[in-house]
C-alpha cells in the first residue's frame, strides 16, 4: 500500500518554475520527507530532504505545511536536463519499518524547449 | 561522495539458474538496501540490512535471499531465476550517523533479463 501520492506526470517549458506536490496523510512524528530524481537507466539521486517548513539548496526548495500531510518540491527555472522522474519518500530507515521505505510510482516531468 | 557499485550493468540468465547480484559501497554506511524497479510499479523494497549478518524482509522478498558477510558488500541472490524476476535491480545505502538522515545513495542498477 503506497504511503505517498503524487501526480503521474507533469509538463513544463524551459525557464518556468515547477511545483510537484506529494500527499502523505499518514506521516509519523519521526518521518522525514525526501525527494529523489531519476534519469533513465540510472539509480535515483537524492535532491532534498526536510522535516518541516521550508528547506532550500542549490537545486530545489521543499515546502512543508504545519500539518506535514503534504509537501511540495519546487524546481526554479527548469531546463531540458530536468526531464526526469521525481519520487517523494516519507520515512526514516532507522525505524526499520518497511512500510516506511516504499517509493511511489513517481512524477514524470517533461520539460519542453 | 559515497560510491555504490553494482557488479553488472546488464545480465542475461536462464530460467532456473542461481543468480548473484553484488553491491559494494565505499563509505562505511551501516544500512544497505535492494530494490527492484518495474514500469508502472515504481521501486519496491526486496530486502535490507542494517548491520553485518543482519537482514530484514522488505515488501517483496519471495524468491530472493541476501547475504551480508562484510559491511561494504550486500549480495542479492535469486535462488532459481524466473522470468517474472526480469527487472532493474537497484542497490542503495544510507547511514544512521547523526540526527538527520541524508537519504539514500543508489547504485546505477543492474538490468536483469531471465529467459
Amino acid at each position: 500500500l503506497a504511503k505517498t501520492t503524487q501526480p503521474i506526470s507533469m509538463d513544463s517549458y524551459e525557464g518556468q518554475e515547477v511545483n510537484i506536490t506529494c500527499s502523505h496523510n499518514n506521516i509519523a512524528t519521526n518521518d522525514y520527507i525526501t525527494w529523489y530524481q531519476q534519469f533513465p537507466s540510472q539509480g535515483p539521486r537524492f535532491i532534498i530532504q526536510g522535516y518541516k517548513t521550508k528547506v532550500t539548496n542549490e537545486v530545489a526548495s521543499l515546502f512543508i505545511p504545519a500539518d506535514r500531510k503534504s509537501s511540495t518540491l519546487s524546481l526554479p527555472r527548469v531546463s531540458l536536463s530536468d526531464t526526469a522522474v521525481y519520487y517523494c519518500l516519507v520515512g526514516d530507515s532507522r525505524s526499520y519499518n518497511t512500510d516506511k521505505l516504499i517509493f511511489g510510482t513517481g512524477t514524470r516531468l517533461q520539460v519542453f524547449p | 561522495d559515497v560510491k555504490v557499485t553494482q557488479s553488472s550493468r546488464y545480465l542475461v540468465k536462464r530460467t532456473g539458474e542461481k543468480v548473484f547480484l553484488e553491491c559494494v559501497q565505499d563509505m562505511d554506511h551501516e544500512n544497505m538496501f535492494w530494490y527492484r524497479q518495474d514500469p508502472g510499479l515504481g521501486l519496491r523494497l526486496i530486502y535490507f540490512s542494517y548491520d553485518v549478518k543482519m537482514k530484514e524482509k522488505g515488501d517483496i522478498p519471495e524468491g530472493y535471499s541476501v547475504s551480508r558477510e562484510k559491511k561494504e558488500r550486500f549480495s542479492l541472490i535469486l535462488e532459481s531465476a524466473s522470468t517474472n524476476q526480469t527487472s532493474m535491480y537497484l542497490c542503495a545505502t544510507d547511514t544512521d550517523r547523526g540526527f538527520v538522515n541524508y537519504g539514500y545513495t543508489f547504485g546505477s542498477g543492474t538490468r536483469l533479463t531471465v529467459v
